[in-house]
């Protein structure tokens, strides 16, 4: 199905460790985005990509990395794992930016100890 | 910068009865709003989106959205619940000029369907 995969669905670290979120869009968008979702707080933006060849920071950019492979990929990297890290990440593509609707991938559910 | 205001945590309706989401936004010039809609252990799924013209905009599952400029309000109503639409509610707001456009979004209204 047409759509945004996340990998991996769950991940524990070890504080200090690194990892790197993966988020493939197959729908030909342009822009594509990194949440993250906390209890009681929304999703609040660390990253996105306007289009390829660019990144932006978001709201909480602090201990993250993105990188925008090609058009269909978008990578979170956390160099240095904390427990205020634990969170479940959520990628998304749009169309472009602005008023489009987003495509939101299932999640990756990360805790950090 | 814009932000979301969703005033309600946590609604119980009772199945059949009607229900509103409240959701007010922080922005000076005409914002891009969306509803999306969270079942449990997935992502988002947009409900409906409103840009301009007509104020009141429909969506997927029956719902309904009002903009209200005067209010700086975009509520979401269903005039009858179904057990299935037990879910969280997540409005968000754009904006349709320059700066940051990506989507910010309110905390989140949980809603549960009593029989």
């Amino acid at each position: 199905n047409a759509g945004v995969t996340q990998t991996p669905k769950f991940q524990v670290l070890k504080t200090g460790q690194s990892m790197t979120l993966q988020c493939a869009q197959d729908m030909n968008h342009n822009s594509m985005y990194w949440y993250r979702q906390d209890p009681g707080m929304g999703l609040r933006l660390i990253y996105y990509s306007a289009s390829e060849g660019t990144t932006d920071k978001g709201e909480v950019p602090n201990g993250y990395n993105v990188s925008r492979l090609n058009k269909r990929e978008f990578s979170l990297r956390l160099e240095s794992a904390a427990p205020s890290q634990t969170s479940v990440y959520f990628c998304a593509s749009s169309e472009a930016v602005g008023g489009y609707g987003y495509t939101f991938g299932s999640g990756t559910r990360l805790t950090v100890v | 910068a814009q932000s979301v205001t969703q005033p309600d945590i946590h609604i119980t309706v009772s199945e059949g009865a009607s229900l509103e989401l409240r959701c007010n936004y922080s922005y000076g010039a005409t914002p891009y709003l969306f509803w999306y809609v969270q079942s449990p252990g997935q992502g988002l799924q947009l409900l409906l989106k409103y840009f301009s013209g007509d104020t009141l905009v429909q969506g997927i599952k029956g719902f309904e959205a009002e903009f209200k400029r005067s209010q700086s309000s975009f509520n979401l109503r269903k005039p009858s619940v179904h057990w299935s639409d037990a879910a969280e509610y997540f409005c968000a707001v754009v904006r349709g000029d320059t700066g940051r456009r990506a989507l910010t979004f309110g905390s989140g209204t949980r809603l549960q369907v009593q029989p």
